[in-house]
């Protein structure tokens, strides 16, 4: 069965400082993955995905991703977080690029002045 | 207007009620689905539908229903709330690129 595992419940970070975001996946076949992003009181907004490729990912608002098979891991990335970053981050994982995905319980991100 | 449109924004329903969210799109995709946001648990899908004659359970589809009335519209039904169906609700729709769009969400509360 496929699994996501977000090791971070909640991150603080200052304004201006790195962030990075862990996901671990546990799937039988080669996945599809993806980062989506929950401002709150809005719905699902992708950030990136991998399907195959090159394993580092270029996203949307200065994201980036990094596939490592061998560490069944897809870590999100970005290097100065802005304070509009703060919002809920999701990692998923699906069978093919359609929908039907398994999500990670979620990390919150808060960013400090 | 918002590619995928969910009504009611919020509800709050009795125990025992029935109860049909709706979702509705205009991205002209076949591909629409059913979500459920609790805290800590992130998202688990609840039944998506291929196309308006394929519907499929999800995770979590106990004590749901859906229909798929046309290509545009797909709804969820709480035959019977109960308070463990307290949660926020999304739906969202996809085209074979992995383009899913998501709506902004409907929070159900069942006292």
């Amino acid at each position: 069965a496929q699994s996501v595992t977000q090791p971070d419940i909640h991150i603080t970070v200052s304004e201006g400082a790195s962030l990075e975001l862990r996901c671990n996946y546990s799937y039988g076949a080669t996945p599809y993955l993806f980062w989506y992003v929950q401002s709150p009181g809005q719905g699902l907004q992708l950030l990136l995905k991998y399907f195959s490729g090159d394993t580092l990912v270029q996203g949307i608002k200065g994201f980036e991703a990094e596939f490592k098979r061998s560490q069944s891991s897809f870590n999100l990335r970005k290097p100065s977080v802005h304070w509009s970053d703060a919002a809920e981050y999701f990692c998923a994982v699906g069978a093919n690029s359609w929908g039907k995905f398994q999500f990670g319980a979620g990390t919150q991100v808060v960013v400090t002045p | 207007d918002a590619d995928v449109t969910q009504t009611p924004r919020n509800r709050i329903t009795k125990t025992g009620k029935r109860i049909m969210l709706e979702c509705s799109q205009t991205k002209g995709h076949d591909r629409m689905y059913w979500y459920r946001q609790d805290p800590g648990l992130g998202l688990r899908l609840i039944y998506y539908s291929f196309d308006v004659k394929d519907i499929n359970k999800g995770e979590i589809s106990d004590g749901y229903s859906v229909s798929r009335q046309a290509q545009a519209k797909f709804s969820l039904s709480l035959e019977s709330a109960i308070p463990n169906q307290t949660a926020l609700y999304f739906c969202a729709t996809s085209d074979t690129t992995g383009a899913v769009t998501f709506g902004s969400g409907t929070r159900l509360t069942v006292v």
